[in-house]
């Protein structure tokens, strides 16, 4: 069965950094497509990051330059590093893994708590 | 970026009715179009991608239909567990997936 646990969220003031985590079993991170996909409160869902099976990255606009998404292959892990935080980051921030014939998400995380706030 | 627009924003529809929920595209997505579903307080739930195939496990209640910028979602006869908030999703733009804003199946 996969499994995807998030961890890492919590309360940060505004210019903070944050390291987010993604633990899987069942699952290889390192042969996925892995986003970070994220949730403001009352919000839809947007799309952060990516990082392909070969390691090329990808990031929506409105985080490029302050976030890093990367894996452990060892550890089976992936990670967000969020740096520069501002208010408008503050989320439910999901893992999820592309899906087997489309650039859809099959599997999800239940997803952690970022609340960027003096 | 390609713009989905989710209608109507809140549906209200009795138990065992059906329930017809639209999502429109800004651009042609061609069939690269997955619908969500999401409970208060959990994860989204995939349920259709390819614009009308059924996830794994997904009752056949479930139907998805539709094509470059006009899709549709039914869920022929809602069951309680059916209530809740069903998000689209477009991937033609990879790796710049975007959802549109979602519908809220409530009960009448």
């Amino acid at each position: 069965e996969v499994q995807l646990v998030e961890s890492g969220g919590g309360l940060i003031q505004p210019g903070g950094s944050l390291r987010l985590s993604c633990a899987a079993s069942g699952f290889t991170v390192s042969s996925n497509y892995m986003s970070w996909v994220r949730q403001a409160p009352g919000k839809g869902l947007e799309w952060v990051s990516v990082i392909y099976s070969g390691g090329s990255t990808y990031y929506a606009d409105s985080v490029k330059g302050r976030f890093t998404i990367s894996r452990d292959n060892s550890k089976n892990t992936l990670y967000l590093q969020m740096n520069s935080l501002r208010a408008e980051d503050t989320a439910v921030y999901y893992c999820a893994s592309r899906g087997r014939d489309g650039y859809y998400f099959d599997y999800w995380g239940q997803g952690t708590l970022v609340t960027v706030s003096s | 970026e390609i713009v989905m627009t989710q209608s109507p924003a809140t549906l209200s529809v009795s138990p065992g009715e059906r329930a017809t929920l639209s999502c429109r595209a800004s651009q042609s997505v061609s069939s690269n179009l997955a619908w969500y579903q999401q409970k208060p307080g959990q994860a989204p739930r995939l349920l259709i991608y390819g614009a009308s195939t059924r996830a794994t496990g997904i009752p056949a209640r479930f139907s998805g239909s539709g094509s470059g910028t006009e899709f549709t979602l039914t869920i022929s006869s809602l069951q309680s567990e059916d209530f809740a908030v069903y998000y689209c999703q477009q991937y033609n733009n990879w790796p710049s997936v975007t959802f549109g804003q979602g519908t809220k199946v409530e009960i009448k």
